[in-house]
């Protein structure tokens, strides 16, 4: 079954630290990766999409993510973490399963600590 | 500005009340979305819908109804057979429905209360 898992709960760094979300996914055929973020109360807003091509991908406010088929991993990363990246971010991956379907990992959490 | 609003942002509901979540979108997307965001669950589907009068049950339909009587509307009624609707609940839309490269562009969303 089509799954997406997101390791860690929470996550703490510094103010101009680096960070390093991880993502893994199960889907047996070429994945369609996403990468949200919420702010607290707020809906969710894309950051990035892998589809195919470039296995490094950038996205909005300084985010990329690279796509390791190998390790079935899309892990995004931040070189220097602004107070403002606080937010819960969400891994996603569309699954074509009896029809179209947005699988979404259960979030990662980012605290940033001055 | 193009976009997708929720309303009400907060809603109570009683005991055996069914309540509607607004959800309306003027994008021009053709497919819409319900989600319900639980603490540490992400989001599950509802209900979605690809063209007017035209939806599909997601993962977790029983006890929600919906409607698609216009393009650019889209709300989700919570049953009384609801037994544990307290939730963050998040409307989406996006282009087509049916590819699975679409991105999915998402309202504010309504945190529905049990009184």
């Amino acid at each position: 079954a089509q799954s997406v898992t997101q390791p860690d709960i929470h996550i703490t760094v510094s103010e101009g630290a680096s960070l390093e979300l991880r993502c893994n996914y199960s889907y047996g055929a070429t994945p369609y990766l996403f990468w949200y973020v919420q702010s607290p109360g707020q809906g969710l807003q894309l950051l990035l999409k892998y589809f195919s091509g470039d296995t490094l991908v950038q996205g909005i406010k300084g985010f990329e993510a690279e796509f390791k088929r190998s390790q079935s991993s899309f892990n995004l990363r931040k070189p220097s973490v602004h107070w403002s990246d606080a937010a819960e971010y969400f891994c996603a991956v569309g699954a074509q399963t009896g029809g179209f379907k947005t699988i979404f990992g259960a979030g990662t959490r980012l605290f940033v600590k001055a | 500005d193009g976009g997708i609003t929720q309303s009400p942002k907060y809603l109570f509901r009683k005991e055996g009340q069914n309540v509607t979540l607004s959800c309306e979108q003027n994008l021009n997307h053709d497919a819409m979305y319900w989600y319900r965001q639980d603490p540490g669950q992400g989001l599950r589907l509802i209900y979605y819908s690809q063209i007017v009068n035209d939806f599909q049950k997601g993962d977790i339909a029983e006890g929600y109804s919906v409607s698609r009587e216009k393009k650019e509307s889209f709300p989700l009624t919570v049953t009384s057979a609801q037994k544990n609707p307290t939730a963050f609940y998040l409307c989406a839309s996006s282009m087509r429905q049916g590819r699975p490269q679409e991105t999915q562009y998402f309202g504010p969303g309504t945190r529905l209360l049990v009184l």
